[in-house]
């Protein structure tokens, strides 16, 4: 059973519209994230939570807003979609916050969203 | 800032054929390594990681990796390949007690095994 759900697995949307992509995680950890994987860029960091807590935001959009509701939680709300939002959108987490050890990240099968 | 490099963008083997797919790393200090596969479909799973010790670190199904620090490389290697181990191979570093608290990954390596 995977460990880490992510709903929906495709998503087209149109340009202007806004959506929420929902990642549950049953991995009992204390970290998760959220990644970005575009054809014209590499796995690319977007944030970083730990205990529901907001600890690394590198995304340069305010469009897009991590929801925490529980700490097994992590929802991105993506607003004002641009075709060039489009992309698989993973969510990952960790048993803790990984700073000054080698934490393991585990991956969602990802959302490949789609913005026409 | 930190970075990897991963200098291949597709490599094809023979089943059978010994692999060899090439990560450097750019910063002054010795990184957290690590190596992730992704098979079509799916979401990153770690192959193997690196922090200290043996610079010949022991993965899953038969990979391994051999650091450097004279050549800032993180070099992922299997003896002999599978069809199976078609995916796409990410190099990622994080740097020790940093306050980014983030894994930056390199631009993958997608692999290709033929019968």
């Amino acid at each position: 059973d995977p460990k880490i759900i992510q709903k929906p697995k495709y998503l087209v949307a149109v340009t202007g519209s806004e959506k929420i992509l929902i990642c549950e995680q049953y991995l009992g950890h204390n970290a998760m994230y959220w990644y970005r994987q575009s054809a014209k860029k590499p796995l690319e960091f977007m944030f970083s939570y730990s205990y529901q807590k907001l600890m690394d935001n590198q995304t340069a959009s305010s469009r897009f807003q991590p929801q925490s509701s529980k700490k097994n939680h992590l929802d991105l709300q993506i607003t004002a979609l641009k075709p060039d939002d489009s992309a698989t959108y993973f969510c990952a987490s960790s048993q803790d916050l990984g700073t000054g050890c080698a934490e393991t990240l585990y991956f969602g099968s990802g959302t490949r969203l789609t913005v026409l | 800032a930190q970075s990897v490099t991963q200098p291949d963008a597709r490599v094809t083997v023979s089943e059978g054929a010994s692999l060899q797919l090439r990560c450097k790393y750019s910063y002054s200090a010795t990184p957290y390594l690590f190596w992730y596969v992704q098979y079509p479909r799916q979401g990153l799973q770690l192959l193997l990681k690196y922090y200290s010790g043996d610079p010949v670190v022991q993965g899953v199904n038969g990979f391994e990796a051999e650091f450097s620090k004279s050549n800032s490389s993180f070099h992922l290697r299997k003896a002999s390949v599978h069809w199976s181990d078609s995916a796409v191979y990410f190099c990622a570093v994080s740097l020790p007690s940093s306050n980014t608290d983030k894994v930056v990954f390199g631009t993958g390596t997608r692999l290709q095994v033929s019968p």
